[in-house]
């Protein structure tokens, strides 16, 4: 079976820090990856998706990046945090092709003070 | 056009009663329509999922019920228990880039009171 990692799953950081998160999956092979934000209370926000080693889309312009070194990791990151970066980030997979569902990791709480 | 609009934003039942969440869209490409449920501070998880050339699933306690020409889809939860309680989610995507593009609702808290 499938299983997907995020790290870690709570991080405080001071504004103007950098950021790296990492999302990993296990059980399956050249899946599609993709970030989300959640902000409190509201819905999910598509940041980035991945088809590939290497190729990274991003679907709003912002204060992050995103990176895929490898067939199953995916990781997000920034050079230096806002306070508008604080929110609860999740990573998902889903097969390629289409109607494939795509499901969640855990989640990491970020807080930036 | 992409958008998903869902409601109720909250709803409170009695344990035994009937959830009812409603979600509504406009893009005639959407081709997927997956619920998720999330727990407080857990990552959302698939609960059912239905594809338009059906009218209704069925697992368990669980049902989609989908009107394609009305562009509605709706979750009903049968029976709810206290332990349903969290918040869920309607999505509606489509096949766009070489991914599934997924467009959330933006959610329904959902309190099942004994």
């Amino acid at each position: 079976s499938q299983t997907i990692h995020q790290w870690p799953a709570t991080l405080v950081q001071p504004v103007g820090s950098p950021l790296s998160l990492e999302c990993t999956v296990e059980g399956t092979s050249n899946p599609n990856l993709y970030w989300y934000r959640q902000a409190a209370g509201r819905g999910l926000q598509l940041l980035f998706y991945s088809v590939g080693i290497g190729q990274i889309s991003s679907e709003v312009p912002q204060n992050l990046s995103a990176s895929r070194p490898q067939d199953r990791q995916f990781i997000l990151s920034s050079k230096k945090l806002l306070l508008s970066d604080s929110g609860f980030y999740l990573c998902a997979w889903s097969r390629q092709g289409i109607g494939e569902t795509q499901y969640f990791g855990p989640g990491t709480r970020l807080l930036v003070l | 056009q992409q958008q998903v609009k869902q409601s109720p934003q909250s709803l409170i039942v009695q344990k035994g009663g009937i959830s009812i969440i409603n979600c509504a869209y406009e893009n005639t490409a959407f081709d997927y329509f997956p619920w998720y449920q999330q727990f407080p501070g857990k990552g959302p998880a698939l609960l059912i999922a239905i594809r338009p050339d059906v009218s209704e699933k069925k697992e368990g306690r669980f049902t989609i019920s989908f009107n394609k020409s009305a562009k509605q889809f709706s979750l009903h939860i049968m029976d709810s228990q206290p332990g349903d309680s969290a918040t869920y989610f309607c999505a509606a995507s489509s096949y766009t880039g070489g991914y599934q593009k997924v467009t959330f609702g933006t959610g329904t808290k959902l309190q099942v009171i004994p």
